[in-house]
């Protein structure tokens, strides 16, 4: 399996700029999460999905955030209009509760820049 | 409720010696404890866990403690390398509940 896919890797926009972020999480898994990682935060769940319906959208910042799972291989996380608060590495996570050990896999994260 | 404390936030470690991360939980309902790993560039790995129905699980040069009373759990690495230098979250979670990671450690391993 390819593991889990984000695009883009790196994206730098000004302020303003609405940013799209893609997820094919791995085939079969049930449930997908985004996270955001700063360094004074740490790891932070943004919103998590099991099914294609959003669960847990507590972690979102504000309403300029916004995520979407219209089927079982895609989701997006949208943040229109953009802000430098907004510059951090984004990862998205699936994993499949139906194991036991409930193991997050994780992609390379988009590393965004805002100016 | 929920916090994961994870301490150090840094912490450098002589090649060969072993390195120390400790994590603190206030929820009792926890009950699976996973370290992750993540190099720079990359998303964090699970590296190994635990269920609080044992005190300790042991997976080559990395061990876990657990000690459910106090509600701590910490990772050992016997005899690092530089290899080893990473960020290492600790994370908790119950049932069938999202994790809760740490703050993370950045571990760097000097010759």
């Amino acid at each position: 399996d390819a593991g889990v896919i984000q695009s883009p890797r790196h994206e730098v926009t000004e302020m303003g700029q609405e940013v799209t972020l893609r997820c094919k999480p791995i085939s079969g898994h049930d449930y997908l999460f985004w996270y955001r990682q700063t360094m004074m935060r740490g790891l932070e769940l943004l919103i998590y999905f099991n099914n294609n319906v959003p669960i847990d959208d507590s972690g979102m910042p504000e309403d300029r955030f916004s995520a979407k799972m219209p089927n079982a291989s895609f989701s997006t996380l949208k943040i229109q209009p953009s802000e430098p608060r907004d510059s951090a590495v984004y990862f998205c996570a699936s994993s499949s509760w139906g194991r036991i050990t409930g193991e997050l896999f994780f992609g390379e994260g988009s590393r965004l820049t805002v100016l | 409720q929920q916090q994961v404390k994870q301490s150090p936030q840094s912490l450098i470690v002589q090649k060969g010696g072993i390195s120390i991360i400790n994590c603190a939980y206030e929820n009792t309902a926890f009950d699976y404890f996973p370290w992750y790993q993540q190099f720079p560039g990359k998303g964090p790995a699970l590296l190994i866990a635990i269920r609080p129905d044992v005190s300790e699980k042991k997976e080559g040069r990395f061990t876990i403690s657990f000690n459910k009373s106090a509600k701590q759990f910490s990772l050992h690495i016997m005899d690092s390398q530089p290899g080893d230098s990473a960020t290492y979250f600790c994370a908790a979670s119950s049932g069938n509940e999202k994790l809760t990671f740490g703050t993370g450690t950045r571990l760097t391993i000097i010759p």
